[in-house]
């Protein structure tokens, strides 16, 4: 069984900070690591990817990966009220092409103003 | 809407009741997943779809549950003799199938609840 883990949180940090959001996996070999943001109630909306080591960024986003380490993370920067969700990290089933996911618990965010 | 697309949104059943939900995919793609999500819970992975062939189940997927996606297009999921154990939320995603790493992207889900 391949585990994904984060820190469920909750995790609360005020307007204008940087948020940060941490998954580590088990499979050594995955390749592909996604971010999916969940409103209460609501389901998950994809909203970063990341395949190699390093940095990726998008907006007020970025992806971290630390292959070496079973590691990702996800820095909000700029931090909103409309951040305050749970955001689920994913990694894929690795050798597939299905593209199986593995989800982790979520981590609930709350950005306060 | 080009997005996937879930029907209904939600259900209240009856404990030994059947139930089917339906998904439409994003046109163009040909992969189809069925995933079930429990409070406090992230989303696991039931079963998937390349085109209409069922290439692989959970076994969270007892033999109550069925899923078929006839001319690859929509999917449906039928819960035979539901318990209340299948209170959960339904999400389908799809995805586009080209290359080993592709995004999938979820419906609005179908949140199920077994009185």
């Amino acid at each position: 069984q391949k585990e994904v883990e984060q820190n469920s949180g909750p995790l609360s940090v005020p307007e204008g900070a940087i948020a940060s959001l941490n998954c580590t996996y088990s499979d050594r070999g995955s390749q592909s690591f996604f971010w999916y943001r969940q409103y209460s109630g609501k389901s998950p909306e994809l909203i970063m990817f990341i395949y190699s080591n390093g940095d990726k960024e998008d907006g007020r986003f970025t992806a971290q990966l630390n292959k070496a380490s079973q590691y990702v993370s996800l820095l909000i920067r700029d931090s909103q009220p409309s951040d305050s969700a749970t955001y689920l990290c994913a990694v894929m089933d690795r050798g597939s092409t299905l593209g199986r996911l593995y989800f982790g618990r979520g981590t609930q965010l709350t950005v306060w103003p | 809407d080009t997005g996937v697309s879930q029907d209904p949104r939600h259900k209240i059943t009856k404990r030994g009741q059947n139930v089917t939900f339906r998904c439409d995919p994003i046109s163009e793609h040909n992969r189809l997943y069925w995933y079930r999500q429990t409070l406090g819970q992230g989303p696991e992975f039931l079963t998937y779809f390349q085109n209409e062939a069922q290439l692989e189940k959970s076994r969270l997927l007892s033999d109550r549950f069925s899923a078929e996606r006839p001319k690859g297009s929509f999917s449906t999921l039928e819960i035979q003799r539901t318990e209340q154990g299948d209170s959960a939320m339904y999400l389908c995603a799809s995805s586009s199938g080209q290359g080993g790493n592709t995004e999938a992207f979820f419906g609005q889900g179908t949140r199920l609840t077994v009185v």
